[in-house]
């Protein structure tokens, strides 16, 4: 299974809106509602941000949404802050009962 | 509140097994219906799932470690382990736990990582 496709940076000013993009096939991204998207900060574990594509667990800021279209699923940061500076990784359950992630995205607040 | 923790060698030499418990605390691991997976991230990389095991004792491996891998639980002692055979330095990596419910495909509690670095 290949890893999920995902731009490498993505930039924003404080208060913008910032999108990731994560690209896969229809045996994983596109055949399945269950993408999910996790925030990593240096040096910590990785924390779920949205779930089954658009679902924020308890806890999450509503500034985080995530949709999907076809292969591709996307992850919105709106109203931008200092504290959302981190990695974002995509991942999706698989045809074949597996878990395959994204290349991972480097969120810079300008 | 569900917490893991993993532990083993810090340190594996090339061609052995590395081997790493997960211990999980607040709740019992056979209790309800959860999978518990083994997730890794080479420094500087992005994360690659390796495999996970239900609580009944299934598993499911990615099929680029499957013929390397085994995944296995210990209810008495509330752990489940990952065991990696002919290691070599591409599998030195940030090794995580992680845990999913059953019908609820995504990791909600992740253990806090540790280093496996593989060298002679």
């Amino acid at each position: 299974q290949s890893a999920l496709t995902q731009p490498a940076s993505v930039s924003g000013s404080p208060g913008q809106s910032i999108t990731i993009s994560c690209t896969g096939t229809s045996s994983d991204v596109g055949g399945y509602n269950y993408v999910s998207w996790y925030q990593q900060h240096p040096g910590k574990a990785p924390k779920l941000m949205i779930y089954d594509v658009s679902n924020r667990p308890s806890g999450v800021s509503n500034r985080f949404s995530g949709s999907k279209s076809g292969n591709t699923a996307s992850l919105t940061i709106s109203g931008l802050q200092a504290e959302d500076e981190a990695d974002y990784y995509c991942s999706s359950y698989t045809s074949s009962s597996t878990y395959v992630f994204g290349t991972g995205t480097r969120v810079s607040v300008l | 509140q569900v917490q893991l923790q993993e532990s083993g060698p810090g340190l594996v030499k090339p061609s052995q097994t590395l081997s790493l418990t997960c211990t999980v605390s607040g709740g019992s691991i056979s209790s309800g219906s959860y999978y518990w997976s083994w997730i890794r991230q080479p420094a500087g990389k992005g994360l690659e799932w390796i495999g996970r095991i239900y609580t009944s004792g299934s598993t499911n491996y990615n099929p680029s470690l499957k013929s390397r891998v085994t995944i296995s639980v210990d209810t008495s002692k509330n752990q489940f382990s990952l065991k990696l055979s002919s290691v070599t330095a591409a599998d030195t990596a940030v090794y995580y736990c992680a845990r999913n419910s059953y019908g609820f495909l995504y990791f909600d509690y992740w253990g806090q990582g540790t280093l496996v670095t593989v060298s002679s």
